[in-house]
């Protein structure tokens, strides 16, 4: 069974602050992973795709992909309430057509 | 552009009925994706389509599940004889031709009495 584990609670960050999630994913092989925000009561966003080893920055996010160990993290720099939000992580397993997703994490940024 | 559109944006049928699902992808969007989110549940894949290719209906939890595709881009999820397990709500997405970043629809709340 392929998975992705997002295992972290609810993550309460200051305005201002870096928020870290973190995702973990069980198939070696695997080749695409991505980001996704969900708003309550909002379909997912993509906010960040990211293939190869290494960091990603684009705007106030970072994702940091690291295959030999199989995580992928998401960095939210100066994070702003607006950013307060469920953040889903996707794989795409080798030799699928599809995406697998974490069961998210819930961001709350605090003025 | 215009983004991944579905329709309806709610729906509430009784047990028993069938009910449609309608999803129109991004143009130029060959593969397209449903997937189903239930409360406290992640995202569920349920079935794909890419091109003219026969779709990976993997996903599917029971035969009472079908979607077609016609045209290479308009698609129909169908649910046959609704239970109350079915509530969740589908999300519809699409990706471009060679790429794997899919893009979701607004997704369609469906309510099982």
């Amino acid at each position: 069974q392929k998975e992705v584990e997002q295992n972290s609670g609810p993550l309460s960050v200051p305005e201002g602050a870096i928020a870290s999630l973190n995702c973990t994913y069980s198939d070696r092989g695997s080749q695409s992973f991505f980001w996704y925000r969900q708003y309550s009561g909002k379909s997912p966003e993509l906010i960040m795709s990211i293939y190869s080893n290494g960091d990603k920055e684009d705007g106030r996010f970072t994702a940091q992909l690291n295959k030999a160990s199989q995580y992928v993290s998401l960095l939210i720099r100066d994070s702003q309430p607006s950013d307060s939000a469920t953040y889903l992580c996707a794989v795409n397993f080798y030799g699928n057509n599809r995406l697998a997703f974490g069961k998210g994490n819930q961001v709350v940024v605090i003025p | 552009g215009a983004g991944v559109s579905q329709s309806p944006s709610n729906k509430v049928t009784e047990k028993g009925k069938d009910v449609e699902l309608r999803c129109d992808p991004i143009s130029g969007h060959t593969a397209l994706y449903w997937y189903r989110q239930s409360l406290g549940q992640g995202l569920e894949f349920l079935i794909y389509f890419q091109g003219n290719s026969a779709p990976d209906k993997s996903g599917l939890p029971s035969d009472r599940f079908s979607a077609e595709r016609t045209g290479g881009s308009v698609s129909t999820l169908t649910i046959q004889r609704t239970q109350q397990e079915d509530s969740a709500v589908y999300l519809c997405a699409s990706s471009y031709p060679g790429r794997d970043e899919q893009y979701f629809g607004p997704g369609t709340r469906l309510t099982v009495t």
